[in-house]
């Protein structure tokens, strides 16, 4: 079946670094994009870009850019979120999640689907 | 801020129907799909409804999905502890060129 896993929890300190991988199962995973999702603590959900898996060519949302990586190793059908610099309000679950789009007649389709179990990532001194 | 809006809460009694709303503008929801996911505690969200009214499949039909112009809902029946989660709403944002969710909306079984 589809599945997304993700590398486990990370706990950082200030100015450090994380690299988080999400690998992909169960369908060819040049095909989807891959999406970046942040969940602050008690918070909702903040989408922070896309990485085109055929190309490796990342988009970032507002907020986003700068200190957030988003690459690929194709390999083993992998996309890893790197961030550098890491400050406290980094500390949230970060989830990658499948890209889907369909075009019916002249509107495209889009969804999010399946999700990774997500990784926590805690910045703390 | 969340860019769509939904209500911080919701809540009814076993059996009961139930709506969550979604408000969104003209770039998102007025001119796209809208998604609903549901996420309960320490679990990543899963997908509920895709393009407006859309189940995937495994997810039963007494979840149901609506949008008109700018505004979308989710519509939950038979009402059953298991349905306790937040509940996201999501679309596409041809302005933020983006993925914009509501804040999410705690469903409490009574």
């Amino acid at each position: 079946q589809v599945q997304l896993v993700q590398s486990g929890s990370e706990l950082k300190k200030p100015g450090a670094s994380v690299k988080i991988s999400c690998k992909a199962s169960g369908y060819t995973f040049s095909t989807y994009t891959m999406n970046w999702v942040r969940q602050a603590p008690g918070q909702g959900l903040e989408w922070m870009g896309w990485i085109n898996t055929n190309t490796g060519n990342p988009t970032y949302a507002q907020g986003f850019t700068g200190r957030f990586v988003f690459s690929l190793d194709t390999s083993v059908s992998t996309a890893y979120l790197q961030i550098s610099s890491l400050k406290a309000e980094d500390t949230a679950v970060y989830y990658c999640a499948r890209g889907l789009s369909v075009w019916v007649g002249e509107l495209e389709v889009k969804w999010l689907d399946p999700w990774g179990q997500g990784t926590l990532v805690t910045v703390s001194s | 801020q969340s860019v769509l809006t939904q209500p911080p809460s919701a809540s009814g009694t076993p059996g009961q129907r139930v709506t969550i709303s979604c408000s969104g503008s003209s770039s998102n929801i007025g001119s796209n799909t809208v998604n609903w996911y549901h996420q309960l505690p320490q679990t990543a969200p899963k997908l509920l409804i895709y393009s407006n009214n859309q189940r995937p499949s495994g997810v039963p039909d007494r979840l149901s999905g609506s949008k008109s112009g700018t505004s979308a809902s989710l519509a939950i029946s038979g009402l059953q502890s298991e349905h306790e989660a937040d509940y996201y709403c999501a679309a596409w944002d041809d302005s933020l060129n983006g993925w914009v969710f509501g804040g999410g909306t705690k469903l409490t079984v009574l």
